[in-house]
């Protein structure tokens, strides 16, 4: 079995960019697919990135994802931010049947 | 526009059962793998369970795995997961979650549901 982890909380003013990171603690980062999901409080989790780097319809490209085999991680970037993307935001993996989601990363945009 | 409604949540006490379902809409349900992922109060997203398209493959988490069953009906456009032995630390909001289906060749939840809470208490 892997982890997945994520910086507990990251803040950005609005208008800025923000890159949220995802470290894969053993087997290759670019062996399977990652995805990233946002949950907003009171929310169920909407996708904002799929299969490393593709956009669900309706999702700004505002929002972009990436993977580093060297440090064995993945990342969320956001750019252009809005208060409206204050949010939690989950990375999630998977080898075989053993599936993983990150801790979490609370994104504040003040 | 796809929808996936949860029911079946509610409170039940540790060692009973309870079964969730997941009616879905606007898509053609037999094309899809569908996961189950659960919220602890507070608590990060933890994967639950899938199934594929057909029903033919299912896979669970290691904390729910001889405990939990997921199913799917396709002529009722349904999953379900039955749950029995609840525990305590069973207690989250479930959500259903459709994967990409084809030509996508990955498994991974892309819709969600809106969630059905689970409290399990004596």
């Amino acid at each position: 079995n892997f982890m997945l982890t994520q910086p507990h909380s990251v803040s950005e003013s609005p208008g800025k960019t923000v890159t949220i990171s995802c470290t894969r603690s053993s087997g290759s980062i670019a062996s399977t697919y990652v995805q990233w999901y946002q949950q907003r409080p009171g929310s169920s989790p909407t996708t904002v990135i799929y299969e490393n780097n593709r956009r669900p319809s309706g999702v700004p490209d505002r929002f972009s994802g990436s993977i580093d085999s060297s440090s064995n991680s993945a990342s969320l970037t956001i750019s252009g931010l809005k208060t409206e993307d204050e949010a939690d935001y989950y990375c999630h993996s998977y080898q075989s049947t053993t599936v993983v989601f990150g801790g979490g990363t609370k994104l504040t945009v003040l | 526009q796809v929808q996936l409604v949860e029911s079946g949540g509610g409170v039940v006490q540790p060692g009973r059962s309870l079964r969730l379902s997941c009616a879905a809409s606007g898509l053609t349900f037999s094309n899809y793998g569908m996961h189950w992922v659960r919220q602890a109060p507070g608590k990060g997203l933890e994967w639950v369970a899938v199934i594929s398209y057909d029903g033919s493959h299912k896979f669970y988490a290691d904390s729910v795995k001889g405990r939990f069953t997921v199913s799917r009906d396709n002529s009722k456009n349904t999953l379900y997961l039955q749950m029995n032995s609840l525990r305590v630390e069973d207690t989250a909001v479930y959500y259903c979650a459709k994967d990409p289906g084809r030509p996508s060749n990955s498994s991974v939840p892309l819709s969600w549901g809106q969630g059905t809470l689970v409290t399990v208490s004596s």
